[in-house]
C-alpha cells in the first residue's frame, strides 16, 4: 500500500535555528498538508500546498514558516528560527481529488531546546 | 466556541462493551464528517467516513445530524486493539481536498 514518508522522525534543535522538515507524498497525490500537534492538544492545520501555491494557510503559519515542493515528489516545511512553542508532532498529509482521504505520514517530532 | 468538541474521556471499558461517543461542530457550512483513528504518538488514520443516512463498517457505526451539528461513533463489542484515541474531523472547503478541523479526541481504554 502507497504510503507518505517523512523524515527525520526525530530532529532536536537549539532556539533559533532553522530546520526543514521533509515529505514525500503518495506519488498521484496533488494536494498536500502540514499538521502539526503539540503533545497533549489537538491536531491543528498549518497549510495545504496546490499546484505549487499555498492554497490557503492557518494563523500559526507566520512568516517564520514556509513551504515549497523542490522536486516532483519532496514537499518541505521550513521554519526559519525555531522558538520553544514550535516543539510538536509535523505531520505532512496528501490526497488525490477522486478519494476522501487525507493519508498522513508518520510525523515528524520537532523538539526545540 | 471550538469548532469541534468532544469529550476527552478516558472511557474504560471492558472487552465485549459498547461504547458511544459525541462530537458537536460548529461550522454549519463543514461539508465532510469523519472519525480519524490515533495510537499513541503516530499518525492519525481515518477509521470512517460519516454519512447523513448513517453507516455501519463491521462493529463501527457512524451518524452524522447536520441540523443538531452532531457526529456519532458506536463501536460494538470493543477488543483490546480497539484502544486508541478517536478523533471527530471535519472538512472545510469545496470537494475532498479542504483542510480537516480535528477535535481533541476521545480517549477509548478497553480493559480484559
Amino acid at each position: 500500500e502507497p504510503e507518505v514518508t517523512q523524515t527525520p522522525s526525530h530532529q532536536v534543535t537549539q532556539m533559533g535555528q532553522e530546520v526543514i522538515l521533509r515529505c514525500v507524498p503518495i506519488s498521484n497525490h496533488l494536494y498536500f498538508y502540514w499538521y502539526r500537534q503539540i503533545l497533549g492538544q489537538k491536531v491543528e492545520f498549518l497549510v495545504s500546498f496546490y499546484n505549487n501555491e499555498i492554497s490557503e494557510k492557518s494563523e500559526i503559519f507566520d512568516d517564520q514558516f514556509s513551504v515549497e515542493r523542490p522536486d516532483g515528489s519532496n514537499f518541505t516545511l521550513k521554519i526559519r528560527s525555531t522558538k520553544l512553542e514550535d516543539s510538536a508532532m509535523y505531520f505532512c498529509a496528501s490526497i488525490t481529488p477522486s478519494s476522501y482521504e487525507q493519508y498522513f505520514g508518520p510525523g515528524t517530532r520537532l523538539t526545540v531546546t | 466556541r471550538k469548532e469541534v468538541e468532544q469529550d476527552p474521556g478516558p472511557f474504560n471499558v471492558p472487552e465485549g462493551a459498547t461504547v458511544a461517543f459525541n462530537c458537536t461542530y460548529s461550522n454549519s457550512a463543514s461539508q465532510s464528517f469523519f472519525w480519524y483513528r490515533q495510537d499513541c504518538r503516530k499518525e492519525p488514520k481515518l477509521l470512517m467516513s460519516v454519512y447523513s443516512s448513517g453507516n455501519e463498517d463491521g462493529r463501527f457505526t457512524a451518524q452524522l445530524n447536520r441540523a443538531s451539528q452532531y457526529i456519532s461513533l458506536l463501536i460494538r463489542d470493543s477488543k483490546l486493539s480497539d484502544s486508541a484515541t478517536y478523533l471527530c474531523v471535519v472538512a472545510h472547503g469545496s470537494g475532498n481536498t479542504g483542510k480537516l478541523i480535528f477535535g481533541q479526541g476521545t480517549t477509548l481504554q478497553v480493559k480484559p
